[in-house]
């Protein structure tokens, strides 16, 4: 069974501060992909970034990158320069036939 | 459209009554999904299908939950007889290409219907 677990539920931090979010997940396939989501509280869910498990390099988007440890299964999100609008629920999700979500990490960006 | 829509965005049932709910996937996306997400809880999956073929409904919680989407757009997710640990955000997503495997056709999030059941 493929499985994600995310075991920080509430975290805050001050603007244009750099935060880390972590996730560690299980599968047995080789080639899958890792997603971090993003749900305001407008409940539109909206892919912030994504990692292929058979790429060694860590996945980039502007402010938001990826620390991905294939061996450990392990897919940390960091924010860089965080902003009042990152201010939502953060999902760390897997897909291989099916997206596989966490149940999520709330994140306060305090002004 | 512009993106996925769903309606209602709100919908109050009575324990008992039937519900459905809508999803307009974007035009041409042949992958349609539906995913139950409880309070504080991460979306789970309910049910996928290509075009108007339902190839996957392992997630569906009971007997009461039935999914259509019979021309290959619009789909519908209709719940008998609710029960409160029904009570739920709904939501749908679609994507351009099939699923499986890999490449990862993106995965595009409508903005859910919460439904309560009392």
């Amino acid at each position: 069974a493929q499985t994600v677990t995310q075991s920080q539920p509430e975290m805050s931090v001050q603007e244009a501060e750099t935060v880390t979010l972590s996730c560690t997940y299980d599968t047995s396939e080789s080639n899958y992909y890792l997603f971090w989501y993003k749900q305001p509280p407008s409940r539109q869910m909206i892919l912030v970034i994504r990692q292929e498990a058979y790429k060694q390099q860590n996945a980039t988007e502007n402010r938001f990158s990826v620390n991905f440890q294939k061996a450990a299964k392990s897919f940390s999100l960091k924010i860089s320069d965080s902003q009042l609008g990152d201010t939502a629920m953060y999902f760390c999700a897997l897909f291989y036939d099916k997206i596989i979500f966490g149940k999520g990490t709330r994140l306060h960006i305090l002004p | 459209g512009a993106g996925v829509s769903q309606s209602p965005r709100y919908k109050v049932a009575k324990r008992g009554q039937d519900v459905a709910l809508r999803c307009d996937p974007i035009s041409g996306h042949v992958s349609l999904f539906w995913y139950q997400q409880a309070l504080g809880q991460g979306p789970e999956f309910l049910t996928y299908f290509q075009n108007e073929a339902q190839l996957d409904k392992s997630g569906l919680p009971s007997d009461r939950f039935f999914a259509e989407r019979p021309e290959g757009s619009v789909s519908t997710l209709k719940i008998q007889r609710t029960q409160q640990e029904d009570s739920a955000v709904y939501l749908c997503a679609s994507s351009l290409a099939v699923a499986g495997g890999v490449p990862y056709n993106e995965q595009f999030f409508g903005p859910g219907t919460r439904l309560t059941v009392l």
